[in-house]
């Protein structure tokens, strides 16, 4: 089973809109952390916000929130008044404590309308 | 400035030929990884190392060889039996790896292998 999905391929939002990209994951490990990328057209992955599996409070990070939802298992992230810059590809991963390795989903690409 | 070096940007190869990618960090990470991704596609796991002279294989390990002789430095080698080495490849780095924390991975700038 895939451990990270994202289902959006391709998302367009008109610049100062909100857009939310959506995430969804798979463990049996109580703790866990969740983390979303950037990946711009220049191909370098820039971290963008993270959220615990015992965090009480949904992360944010400036324009970005991270929208948890445990039972459901899934970590959306929210970007406010989106501007031309965010235009990108935009990853979710997982870690779990158990583990050391770091899940990746396939990604989905997000185009700001003028 | 502490950050995560990869040399070189762009690498074109002969097909047959071993090429190694450079993979430098000055963050006092214990944890580096490798990944490789392909055009509209995640990120996939090559090799991850947790300290030093120790390291692990990813997902696909088939056709890379990887060395963690120093802290700062994790190069990777595509060898010839890697059979569609062309990628771009990415390095990255985390804190810890000890599963009592859970540390965000910085990366590099990547590398674009292309074999003709």
């Amino acid at each position: 089973a895939q451990k990270i999905t994202q289902t959006q391929p391709g998302m367009f939002v008109q610049e100062k809109e909100a857009v939310t990209l959506d995430c969804t994951y798979d463990t049996s490990d109580p703790s866990y952390g969740l983390f979303w990328y950037k990946q711009p057209s220049s191909g370098e992955m820039i971290f963008l916000i993270y959220q615990g599996s015992y965090d009480q409070q949904n992360a944010t990070e400036g324009r970005y929130s991270l929208n948890f939802q445990k039972a459901r298992k899934s970590a959306n992230l929210v970007i406010s008044a989106s501007q031309l810059g965010d235009s990108a590809m935009y990853f979710c991963a997982m870690r779990e404590m158990g583990g050391n390795q770091f899940y990746f989903g396939t990604g989905t690409s997000l185009t700001v309308i003028p | 400035d502490g950050g995560i070096t990869q040399s070189p940007k762009y690498l074109f190869r002969k097909e047959g030929q071993n090429v190694t990618l450079s993979c430098e960090q000055n963050l006092n990470h214990d944890a580096m990884y490798w990944y490789r991704q392909d055009p509209g596609q995640g990120l996939r796991l090559i090799y991850y190392s947790q300290i030093v002279n120790d390291f692990q294989k990813g997902d696909i390990a088939e056709g890379y060889s990887v060395s963690r002789e120093k802290k700062e430095s994790f190069p990777l080698t595509v060898t010839s039996a890697q059979k569609n080495p062309t990628a771009f490849y990415l390095c990255a780095s985390s804190i810890s790896a000890t599963v009592y924390r859970t540390d965000t991975q910085y990366f590099g700038p990547g590398t674009r292998l292309t074999v003709l």
